[in-house]
């Protein structure tokens, strides 16, 4: 099992430019999660989701969309990209509520 | 609102030396607690979680509802314990909110 994989590794975008972070997960895992971490903070949550079709906004979610349309698969949309979103992205999922969550490698995103 | 706090960025021991690394939470409802490591070039991993009470690689932490406090703790700390130590807590039955980490150094 590969786990949790996420595309791409690296990326700069310019203000105002869209794009969309991938992620695969082949655990069969129902619940999904992507999570912002800006230096030297802490990881935020921006969506998470219960299962494919189901999504719902974490702490964080102004500036960008989700949609969970597999159960392996849960990108995430930055529309207009601003500087405040540059950050590192981390897409996790977990079987269930309450069991572990797994993490992605994560994303390292700049936009200037 | 919930937060965490792990209040040092960077903790260098020798190595053999207790380890100490501190979490303090704010929470309303009933706390459960995590601590993540990431070591150097590998994922964030789950190390362990109050309510399975059991110690990983050495290390425990106890939940301490009066102090809002999970610390970690190792006896003797070793050189491959050198990582990222993240503080988390659950909230409204599957979120995460996460500390801002705390470097663990062990040094030879």
């Amino acid at each position: 099992n590969a786990g949790v994989t996420q595309t791409p590794k690296f990326r700069i975008l310019k203000i105002g430019q869209s794009m969309t972070l991938q992620c695969t997960q082949d655990m069969n895992h129902n619940y999904m999660y992507w999570y912002r971490q800006d230096p030297g903070m802490g990881l935020k949550l921006i969506y998470y989701s219960v299962g494919a079709g189901i999504t719902d906004k974490g702490e964080v979610p102004n500036g960008y969309n989700v949609s969970r349309s597999t159960t392996e698969d849960f990108p995430l949309r930055l529309e207009l990209a601003a500087p405040s979103q540059t950050s590192v992205y981390f897409c996790a999922s977990s079987y269930s509520s309450s069991k572990e969550q797994y993490f992605g490698p994560g994303t390292r995103l700049t936009v200037t | 609102a919930q937060r965490v706090t792990q209040p040092e960025k960077l903790l260098s021991v020798f190595k053999g030396a207790p380890v100490e690394l501190k979490c303090n939470y704010s929470y309303s409802g009933s706390p459960e607690l995590f601590w993540y490591v990431q070591y150097s070039r590998q994922r964030l991993q789950l190390l362990l979680r109050h309510i399975s009470r059991e110690s990983i690689k050495g290390f425990t932490a106890d939940l301490n509802k009066g102090e809002t406090s999970f610390h970690l703790k190792k006896p003797f700390a070793q050189e491959e314990d050198s990582a990222m130590y993240y503080c988390a807590l659950k909230y409204y039955g599957n979120k995460l909110v996460f500390g801002a980490g705390t470097i663990l150094r062990v040094k030879s």
